[in-house]
């Protein structure tokens, strides 16, 4: 059946460094590929998301960047800040914005001072 | 989300009874969406809506109902089939613009058994 995989399941990195999440969905169809950061006991909130006819994307510290031939998408996020630690997920959605989005299992992303 | 009301923030359920989430939306948005969010773990699709009056099972629909009288509103009742209710539940939506747009969710409720 459709699915996704994300990994690492933790990551932790020193303040001012890069942070890397990538996941792998199994679906060819899928077209659209959203990640949503969620902070302890809240809403997942969208930070960035991409289209499957876009190989790259980025919105100052974050970027995103996929690969429809090896079906896996990476978010990068630089110069890492205390208030980036949280559970990032990926997802991946084919068809029409109604149809079910697959999540994966999530990343909880804490940096070091 | 200002858009997205999730009721109450807190529920507790005893043996034997059913309860009832609330989720309502005023982004006019076609697509409902109701996941189910244990400690440490991803989101999983309970049940989806793309219009009024239409539903999907997802993943785990077991010992879940709901129902789509309204396009703002999609509550979920978690049934006394359900044994392990324990879980942070989130409801979501989107509309169906040109391609795919992003879910917008709600703050939660919180579910626990007494």
């Amino acid at each position: 059946g459709e699915n996704v995989e994300q990994h690492p399941s933790t990551l932790s990195v020193q303040e001012g460094d890069s942070a890397v999440i990538k996941c792998t969905y199994s679906d060819s169809a899928s077209n659209y590929f959203p990640w949503y950061k969620q902070e302890l006991g809240k809403r997942p909130q969208l930070i960035i998301d991409i289209r499957s006819n876009v190989g790259e994307k980025k919105d100052q510290r974050i970027a995103v960047t996929l690969n429809k031939t090896a079906k896996h998408f990476s978010l990068h996020i630089t110069e890492t800040q205390p208030e980036d630690s949280a559970v990032y997920f990926c997802a991946a959605q084919k068809g029409g914005s109604a149809s079910k989005i697959i999540f994966g299992s999530g990343t909880r992303l804490s940096i070091r001072p | 989300d200002g858009g997205i009301t999730q009721s109450p923030k807190y529920l507790f359920r005893k043996e034997g009874q059913n309860v009832t989430l609330s989720c309502e939306q005023n982004l006019n948005h076609d697509a409902m969406y109701w996941y189910r969010q244990d400690p440490g773990q991803g989101l999983r699709l309970i049940y989806y809506s793309q219009i009024v009056n239409d539903f999907q099972k997802g993943d785990i629909a077991e010992g879940y109902s709901v129902s789509r009288e309204k396009k703002e509103s999609f509550p979920l009742t978690v049934t006394s089939a359900q044994k392990n209710p324990t879980a942070f539940y989130l409801c979501a939506s989107s509309s169906q613009g040109l391609g795919n747009q992003p879910q917008h969710f709600g703050d939660g409720t919180r579910l626990s058994i007494l």
